[in-house]
């Protein structure tokens, strides 16, 4: 069974650096696209990158380069996002989403919360 | 970038009804579109990929057809359970992008 769990929520102060999780199994993890996907409260859904484990391709939104880094480790078949100086804009709930067939997400992680809040 | 524009942004709909979502790329992204399901506290759910494949699992009543910059999701037969958000998103390039979403209200 693909499953994709990420790890808990997050409560930061601005300017602080974060790196959110997103454990993968039941599946060949060099196989798939890894992307990330952004949700503001009350808001939509936003796509911010994807990563290729297999060579660590990795292509971002306009809207968040330079802002975020996704990686991810083939050994422990977990991919990451990660913020150096967090801002209060970047408050919402993360969700890591594997592509299948056709590119398209086809499983998804639960959601990480990150508050950032002075 | 690909814009995506989903129409309408809201819609009221009765259990048994057959509703439509129209989902409009900026650009020809082919086949490459994908709808998504999401309800209050959940995450995401595929419901049709390339446009028109239904995924595993997913109910006989949710259909989607389109190409090159229009398509559409038809829900035939409302259930309960299928008031939620709906999205649509083309894989045809990155940055993959997604329409604004539907909330389908009772």
């Amino acid at each position: 069974e693909v499953q994709l769990v990420q790890s808990g929520a997050e409560v930061k102060k601005p300017g602080e650096s974060l790196k959110i999780s997103c454990k993968t199994s039941g599946y060949t993890f060099t196989n798939n696209w890894i992307a990330w996907v952004r949700q503001m409260p009350g808001k939509g859904l936003e796509w911010m990158g994807i990563i290729y484990p297999y060579d660590s391709d990795t292509r971002y939104s306009p809207s968040v380069q330079g802002q975020v880094t996704i990686s991810a480790d083939k050994s422990i078949s977990t991919a990451y996002l990660q913020w150096n100086s967090l801002q209060a804009s970047d408050s919402a709930m993360y969700y890591c989403v594997r592509e299948g067939r056709a590119s398209a997400g086809d499983y998804w992680g639960q959601g990480t919360l990150v508050t950032v809040s002075s | 970038d690909i814009q995506m524009t989903q129409s309408p942004s809201s819609l009221s709909a009765s259990v048994g009804d057959r509703v439509t979502i129209t989902c409009r790329a900026s650009q020809s992204v082919s086949s490459s579109l994908n709808w998504y399901q999401q309800k209050e506290g959940k995450a995401p759910k595929l419901l049709i990929y390339a446009a028109s494949s239904l995924q595993s699992g997913v109910p006989s009543r949710f259909s989607g057809s389109g190409s090159a910059t229009d398509f559409t999701l038809t829900i035939s037969g409302l259930q309960p359970e299928d008031f939620a958000t709906y999205y649509c998103q083309q894989s045809y390039s990155t940055p993959r992008t997604f329409g604004q979403g539907t909330k389908l209200e009772i």
